[in-house]
């Protein structure tokens, strides 16, 4: 079972530039999430989406768009990325409201603005 | 918005026993969590409490006052695969997920 894939996992981009990166779950999961994680920072909300359709703000949004088209896609877009958003991205899925609502999450993608 | 607190390091010896504590401010109330992390890979879940109280899972154990605003995760028989950070989470009254800054354990033989 795949669960989420994020790519690409690691990237160098110039300041200035736009970047999408890429997050799929085959969990049928409601939610999606992402995160930036930083040294000392811990991991912190940018956007999150509750259903397919629907996408709200996090703690940390300014530079970072989302789109959920469907279920299973949730990219997150920088339209002209600057140094401090170096960091490593963190896309994760829960099933929204009952239960535990755990969330799981993709493997990485760390990025690198210059 | 969130406040969570807890430790930046601890460390122990493989077999002893390590409990990290973790204070929080909410706006709401609907869950803790608490997630390992190994170096390079991504959080994965350990335990959730809602209620006042102790949950056991094999040598992990998660504790929670809410009335505190309080909870701890507790290590039994610690092993050198123990060496992780372990991230505290609370989930607010709009079920969004806010971490705290995590701390690193580190066992020595």
């Amino acid at each position: 079972t795949a669960g989420i894939t994020q790519a690409p996992t690691s990237q160098i981009l110039a300041a200035g530039r736009s970047m999408t990166l890429r997050c799929t779950q085959d969990m049928r999961h409601n939610a999606m999430y992402w995160y930036r994680q930083d040294l000392g920072l811990g991991l912190r909300l940018i956007h999150y989406s509750n259903t397919a359709g629907t996408t709200g703000k996090g703690e940390v949004p300014d530079g970072y768009s989302v789109s959920r088209a469907n279920t299973d896609d949730f990219p997150l877009t920088l339209a002209s990325a600057v140094p401090s958003q170096t960091s490593v991205y963190f896309c994760a899925s829960s099933v929204a409201g009952g239960g535990t609502g755990e969330l799981f999450f993709g493997e990485g993608s760390r990025l690198t603005v210059l | 918005g969130q406040n969570i607190d807890q430790p930046t390091e601890m460390t122990a010896t493989e077999g002893a026993i390590v409990q990290i504590n973790c204070t929080y401010q909410t706006s709401g109330f609907n869950g803790l969590f608490w997630y390992q992390q190994h170096a390079g890979e991504a959080p994965t879940f350990l335990s959730y409490n809602v209620l006042d109280g102790l949950e056991e899972k094999g040598r992990f154990s998660s504790f929670l006052s809410r009335s505190k605003g309080y909870s701890y995760l507790l290590l039994k028989e610690l092993q050198m695969k123990d060496s992780a950070s372990y991230l505290c989470a609370v989930r607010d009254g709009d079920y969004k997920l806010s971490f705290g800054a995590g701390t690193t354990v580190t066992v020595r033989a």
